[in-house]
């Protein structure tokens, strides 16, 4: 089982939907939980932390939970520009480690 | 301000040669990260400095990689003799210390081994 497991995808959905793309993480002494964007045959880009309290940042919000291991990102009203990957990733307990892991990434197209 | 700078680009060797990737971190972030994507795989933690010093190599594939970072500024990956599996793009990252760790991504180097 991988350390950090996110939805298939591909989603494909039209512009002004709501969507809700999930990951589970293995280990349980993780801390520090983030979810990147990533476009085509680019760098990963922080998109925002992810907080055991929920923070939203505009149309995203992302949720923790410790005890189920899970974490989510919801991205309302799509736009055409949401396209591209989103990777979670988890990094441990200690704060000055850098071992981050990531999801295979979950890949969104958003339609006119 | 500058974010994380990748050099080269992109690389092509031959199998059996050497390569060496440099990276600039963000100015004043003492921590350093170099990750891998190999096609159709995950992004893998390869190694973490903070400033000179390794604080994490437990990513790293073999001792055909080398990674040094003298006078905690810029770092370099060496990979030597490169074989045809060392294929992928190598992402650089940066962060401060505590309390952010966000980490920063530079534009990354593909490496393509023929």
């Amino acid at each position: 089982r991988k350390e950090v497991e996110q939805d298939p995808g591909p989603f494909n959905v039209p512009e002004g939907a709501t969507v809700a793309f999930n990951c589970t993480y293995s280990n349980s002494a993780s801390q520090s939980f983030f979810w990147y964007r990533q476009d085509c045959r680019k760098e990963p880009k922080l998109l925002m932390s992810v907080y055991s309290s929920g923070n939203e940042d505009g149309r995203f919000t992302a949720q923790l939970n410790r005890a189920s291991q899970y974490i989510s990102l919801l991205i309302r009203d799509s736009k055409l520009s949401d396209s591209a990957t989103y990777l979670c990733v988890v990094t441990p307990a200690n704060t000055n480690a850098g071992k981050s892991t990531f999801g295979d990434g979950t890949t969104l197209t958003v339609k006119p | 301000e500058a974010g994380v700078t990748q050099f080269p680009s992109h690389s092509v060797i031959e199998k059996g040669q050497t390569v060496t990737l440099r990276c600039d971190p963000i100015s004043g972030h003492d921590n350093l990260y170099w990750y891998r994507r190999v096609m159709g795989k995950e992004i893998k933690f390869l190694l973490h400095f903070v400033k000179e010093s390794k604080q994490d190599e437990s990513g790293m594939p073999n001792n055909r990689f080398l990674a040094e970072r003298t006078g905690g500024t810029y770092s370099t990956l060496k990979v030597q003799p490169a074989e045809l599996e060392d294929s992928g793009v190598y992402f650089c990252a940066s962060s401060q210390v505590w309390p952010s760790i966000e980490q920063y991504f530079g534009p990354g180097t593909r490496l393509t081994v023929t």
